[in-house]
């Protein structure tokens, strides 16, 4: 079945950094999402990415949609304490059967004061 | 406009019990999933339905069983509940607008102990 590699598992970075993270697939996908879930709460959207090629900001957030549509990336800049969290990739296969949302296992996100 | 709900909060169950995990949403949504979040194995789907009446599998159904009787509910149930089943369960529910922008929303999901 289809799968999304999120990479790194975790980071921990001071504040003011700037924050990569990325997400692969095995196969194309046709939509693009990237959520934050913080704890004991649900995931919460952040940027959708529709296009190959896309680049989307949202704040200090910018994810883009690779060309070849088997990835994609979040960056965000000037990272601050309340960035802390899971930040989840999770997209729409090109042979998506109505619903079937996969999501990466997670980037976990600490930022020192 | 209360969004995706879920009830209960928290369950602890003994193994071979049974029960279900409520979710509702008001956004008048077709497509609703389940999903269950284990440590560093993100969201894997359990269920998920397309509209009233209809559901699918999702990567882990096992030892669950769904029903979509109204636009509204997605209940979960767990027939016979194993320690395997401990985990945290998030319902989310999305539009199906063919073509256009696709968001989806969780619900604050359900903590479930199995012992």
């Amino acid at each position: 079945g289809q799968q999304l590699n999120q990479s790194p598992q975790s980071m921990f970075i001071q504040e003011g950094e700037d924050v990569s993270m990325n997400c692969t697939s095995s196969s194309i996908f046709n939509t693009w999402l990237w959520y934050k879930q913080e704890p004991g709460e649900g995931p919460v959207l952040l940027i959708a990415l529709y296009k190959a090629g896309e680049l989307t900001s949202n704040g200090r957030l910018t994810a883009q949609f690779g060309i070849t549509r088997k990835d994609s990336f979040l960056n965000i800049s000037a990272s601050i304490p309340s960035d802390v969290g899971i930040y989840f990739c999770a997209g729409y296969g090109i042979y998506n059967q109505g619903g079937k949302l996969i999501f990466g296992q997670g980037t976990e996100l600490s930022v020192k004061p | 406009n209360a969004g995706v709900t879920q009830t209960p909060k928290f369950q602890v169950l003994k193994t071979g019990q049974s029960m279900t995990l409520q979710c509702a949403q008001d956004m008048n949504h077709e497509y609703m999933s389940w999903y269950r979040q284990d440590p560093g194995m993100g969201l894997r789907l359990i269920h998920y339905s397309v509209g009233a009446g209809i559901t699918d599998q999702g990567e882990v159904p096992n030892g669950y069983n769904v029903s979509r009787s109204t636009t509204e509910d997605f209940p979960l149930r767990l027939l016979s509940a194993a320690p395997s089943q401990t985990s945290v369960y998030f319902c989310a529910s999305r539009s199906g607008l063919a073509g256009g922008p696709e968001t989806q929303y969780f619900g604050p999901g359900t903590r479930l102990l199995v012992l």
